[in-house]
């Protein structure tokens, strides 16, 4: 079955620029998903298809997507930023996955 | 504006069924996939099941299938997850969520909370 690594958690000090990753078996190959959960809210999609952002979302959140990894950037990091994110891919086996998740903080 | 309004959830004993709803407006429903989504809480998201436009196609987690139903009733703009031989590990917050482009979740439910405990 295919597998999304994220690390656990990822800091940044505010106004500062934020990267977290997305491990996965040649991803670049992949269309990859990225979603934004706040406490107590449901997710919301943040970047799709790797680097494309919905109607709604900040110019500061970007994507790139490439060999093993996938990067999803905060640039100019503020503390409504702070939250869970979640990559996820559509795989021909597993069918959608998601990565496990990373928890960002603001300083 | 996509709203997703889910219903159904609550305690159940293990080995018992529930079937969840999920009540869609603002958007053409029978012209998009659909799925459902669960988190423990605390821990991550998980796929679970989802469904093609027409309802012809249907997909589920290995950890799900044999024991969960989707399906939908275009008619009324309506998402149904009925779930059977239910089990501690299955006690999860249920979103049900419209597919968008290439694979994506682009509109969420705000959940419902599915709780399996003696």
């Amino acid at each position: 079955s295919y597998e999304l690594t994220q690390p656990l958690s990822v800091s940044v000090a505010l106004g500062q620029t934020a990267s977290i990753t997305c491990g996965g078996n040649q991803i670049g190959s992949k269309n990859v998903h990225w979603y934004q959960q706040k406490p107590g809210q449901a997710p919301v999609l943040v970047i799709y298809s790797d680097y494309n952002r919905p109607s709604g979302i900040p110019e500061r959140f970007s994507g790139s997507n490439s060999g093993n990894t996938a990067t999803l950037t905060i640039s100019g990091a503020q503390a409504g930023d702070e939250a869970d994110y979640y990559c996820q891919v559509w795989d021909s086996s597993t069918r959608r996955v998601f990565g496990g998740g990373t928890k960002l903080t603001v300083l | 504006e996509v709203q997703l309004l889910e219903s159904g959830g609550g305690l159940v004993q293990p080995g018992g069924s529930l079937r969840l709803s999920c009540a869609a407006s603002g958007f053409t429903f029978s012209a998009y996939a659909m799925s459902w989504v669960r988190q423990t809480p605390g821990k991550g998201l998980e796929w679970v099941t989802g469904i093609s436009d027409s309802g012809g196609k249907t997909y589920y987690a290995d950890s799900v299938k044999g024991r969960f139903t989707i399906s939908r009733d275009n008619s009324k703009n309506s998402l149904y997850l009925q779930m059977n031989s239910l089990r501690v590990e299955d006690t999860a917050l249920y979103y049900c969520a419209k597919d968008g482009s290439s694979s994506a979740l682009d509109s969420w439910g705000q959940g419902t909370l599915v709780t399996v405990s003696s």
